[in-house]
């Protein structure tokens, strides 16, 4: 099955610098990658995703890029403000029996001190 | 505005009670989940559902069952809580191939229900 690695765990950045989270997928066959973040108390919610064919996908402060043939994808945030801390999940989704299977990274905790 | 409601949000109750965590959703979803979300962060399957009298089990083994009888309702029950069943359950929807992500799984999470067993 799919596995998908994100790292680093935790980052601490201070606000204004940018901040890089990391994931790698082991399917192929994956062809859509979601980030979610999730503040304290609230669920996971969709901030930005890219489909296989595109390369790199921005939306004002947030990009990510992807690397097929590595099997890589990014999440960059630029100018980052004390509202950007929280908890941010990659994910993976691949078809598996008609279905679209999603499959998590383990999340990044990050902190950006005022 | 959440869109996908959870209740309880917090419940605190002792081993041996039977619980049931509603998950309720407005936006007309097929496919609904539960994820289990450790006291670190990962998130595990637990259960999914295709649509109405469809019920899958989630990659990671769990003692709860679910029901799905009408498209917006999907609650999880347990029928004799212990304490290694404390965690964060979140329940998810999504419309697969539509909304302009043709072939992309997009989750609508509600806000979790955060369970303790003593």
């Amino acid at each position: 099955g799919e596995n998908v690695e994100q790292h680093p765990s935790t980052l601490s950045v201070q606000e204004g610098d940018s901040a890089v989270i990391k994931c790698t997928y082991s399917d192929s066959a994956s062809n859509y990658f979601p980030w979610y973040k999730q503040e304290l108390g609230k669920g996971p919610q969709l901030i930005i995703d890219i489909r296989s064919n595109v390369g790199e996908k921005k939306d004002q402060r947030i990009a990510v890029t992807l690397n097929k043939t590595a099997k890589h994808f990014s999440l960059h945030i630029t100018e980052t403000q004390p509202e950007d801390s929280a908890v941010y999940f990659c994910a993976a989704s691949h078809p598996r029996g008609g279905y679209q299977k999603v499959t998590f990274g383990i999340g990044t905790k990050l902190q950006v001190i005022p | 505005e959440a869109d996908i409601y959870q209740t309880p949000r917090y419940l605190v109750i002792g081993t041996g009670k039977k619980i049931t965590l509603e998950c309720s959703q407005t936006m007309g979803h097929d496919k609904m989940y539960w994820y289990q979300q450790d006291p670190g962060m990962e998130l595990h399957l637990i259960h999914y559902s295709y649509g109405v009298n469809s019920t899958e089990k989630g990659d990671l083994s769990s003692e709860s069952t679910v029901s799905r009888i009408r498209t917006e309702h999907f609650p999880l029950t347990l029928e004799s809580a212990r304490p290694s069943h404390t965690s964060q359950y979140l329940c998810a929807s999504s419309e697969w191939g539509k909304g302009g992500r043709s072939g992309a799984n997009v989750l609508t999470f509600g806000a979790g229900s955060r369970l303790t067993v003593l």
